[in-house]
């Protein structure tokens, strides 16, 4: 069984600070790796997605990748209270299908 | 406007019913896929499809079943061999190939609670 694991949280940051949020896969041969958000009751939405080892920025959010570990990050820097939602980590693994597979999520609280 | 549209978005089931979600994209892509979502629980798979008349079981199949007549078209339906299905169900959609490759497209959703 292929798994991706993330801490289910919450995870609590105050505004304006950086909010991390792990990732780790079981399988080494995953080649694509995303992270989705999702507001209560809405359906997933894409944030960013990375291929390679090292970082990834996208305005304020930047993803890492380690496969050698096998994990992934994502941060969020200056949190706004909008950030808040579940944010899902999915993997594409190998054996050909291409088939997403999810993590439970992590839910983040961004106070003011 | 390209997009996912799941009907309807709330249904309610008795016990012994079938039910069918529908599932509709716009967006030319070859993969679909139905997901489970369970409250606090991340998207459980249940079938795929990578191309028409072709579809495989997921993760969690048992008491599902799908069709894949048409390209755009991917509905699923809810036996009454599925002992718990209250759950909120998320069609999907992507590309295999090309920009955007493997770029997940979500409808909104149909949350089915058994009554």
């Amino acid at each position: 069984q292929k798994e991706v694991e993330q801490n289910s949280g919450p995870l609590s940051v105050p505004e304006g600070a950086i909010a991390s949020l792990n990732c780790t896969y079981s399988d080494r041969g995953s080649q694509s790796f995303f992270w989705y958000r999702q507001y209560s009751g809405k359906s997933p939405e894409l944030i960013m997605f990375i291929y390679s080892n090292g970082d990834k920025e996208d305005g304020r959010f930047t993803a890492q990748l380690n496969k050698a570990s096998q994990y992934v990050s994502l941060l969020i820097r200056d949190s706004q209270p909008s950030d808040s939602a579940t944010y899902l980590c999915a993997v594409i693994t190998s054996g050909g299908s291409y088939i997403p597979t999810f993590g439970r999520g992590t839910s983040l609280i961004v106070h003011p | 406007d390209g997009g996912i549209t799941q009907s309807p978005k709330y249904l309610f089931r008795k016990e012994g019913q079938n039910v069918t979600l529908s599932c509709e994209q716009n967006l030319n892509h070859d993969a679909m896929y139905w997901y489970r979502q369970d409250p606090g629980q991340g998207l459980r798979l249940i079938y795929y499809s990578q191309i028409v008349n072709d579809f495989q079981k997921g993760d969690i199949a048992e008491g599902y079943s799908v069709s894949r007549e048409k390209k755009e078209s991917f509905p699923l339906t809810v036996t009454s061999a599925q002992k718990n299905p209250t759950a909120f169900y998320l069609c999907a959609s992507k590309r295999d190939r090309g920009t955007g490759a493997n770029v997940l497209t979500f409808g909104a959703g149909s949350r089915l609670t058994v009554l």
